[in-house]
């Protein structure tokens, strides 16, 4: 049973232009959520998070939405870069979970110079 | 920085065998994780260690055991390796934080092979 979803295995966008990747979940219980930026042949990297008493959070080009009653959110990039081509996991987590997350199964981005 | 090591970048089993791949963390995280990340599945636990000798499974322990006997390392087991264990394998540490949901940092991943 898949609690974190991503129902775009892939996206491409045209550099500069905005990116819009995004996430689906099913479990109540979670109160925060992350993405993480995987390149080839690397680990997983944090990217940004927000807590469930937001609904929005930004840093730099990057800015994470949150719809707690549709259990959705979103990863915006604006302006898509080349270097941000890579694959995205949406993540969550709930309170007293000893840091347990919960990954979606990814989107993987390209950005077209 | 913190520094996520993993024992083997790549790896080839033969069916039947024994494996065992090492994590170690730098950053004296209590927190410790073992994934597997493949095609179409995303990253899913396998087990995870909150503390020297804890462990807790995952959402998908079987065939796989783990050991934490010192707070830095984390080892993966798979008792008896099997095609369907054919995976890339990424070992993640945190810290408890106070009350804060902490980053988890991940190791180049394992690619395992087993034939």
């Amino acid at each position: 049973d898949q609690q974190v979803k991503q129902n775009s295995p892939s996206l491409s966008v045209q550099e500069g232009r905005i990116s819009i990747l995004n996430c689906d979940y099913t479990n109540s219980m979670f109160d925060y959520f992350l993405w993480y930026k995987k390149y080839p042949a690397e680990g997983p990297t944090f990217l940004i998070s927000i807590s469930s008493i937001k609904d929005k959070n930004e840093d730099g080009r990057f800015t994470v939405f949150l719809n707690k009653s549709a259990k959705h959110l979103s990863l915006h990039i604006v302006p898509s870069q080349p270097g941000d081509s890579a694959v995205y996991f949406c993540a969550a987590t709930s309170a007293g979970g000893y840091q347990k997350v919960t990954f979606g199964t990814g989107t993987k981005l390209q950005v077209i110079p | 920085d913190v520094k996520v090591t993993q024992s083997s970048r790549y790896l080839v089993k033969r069916t039947g065998e024994k494996v065992f791949l090492e994590c170690v963390q730098d950053m004296d995280h209590e927190n410790m994780f073992w994934y597997r990340q493949d095609p179409g599945l995303g990253l899913r636990l396998i087990y995870f260690s909150y503390d020297v000798k804890m462990k807790e499974k995952g959402d998908i322990p079987e065939g796989y055991s783990v050991s934490r006997e010192k707070k830095e390392r984390f080892s993966l087991i798979l008792e008896s390796a099997s095609t369907n264990q054919t995976s890339m394998y990424l070992c993640a540490s945190s810290s408890s934080g106070q009350g804060e949901r902490e980053t988890q940092y991940f190791g180049p991943g394992t690619r395992l092979l087993v034939l």
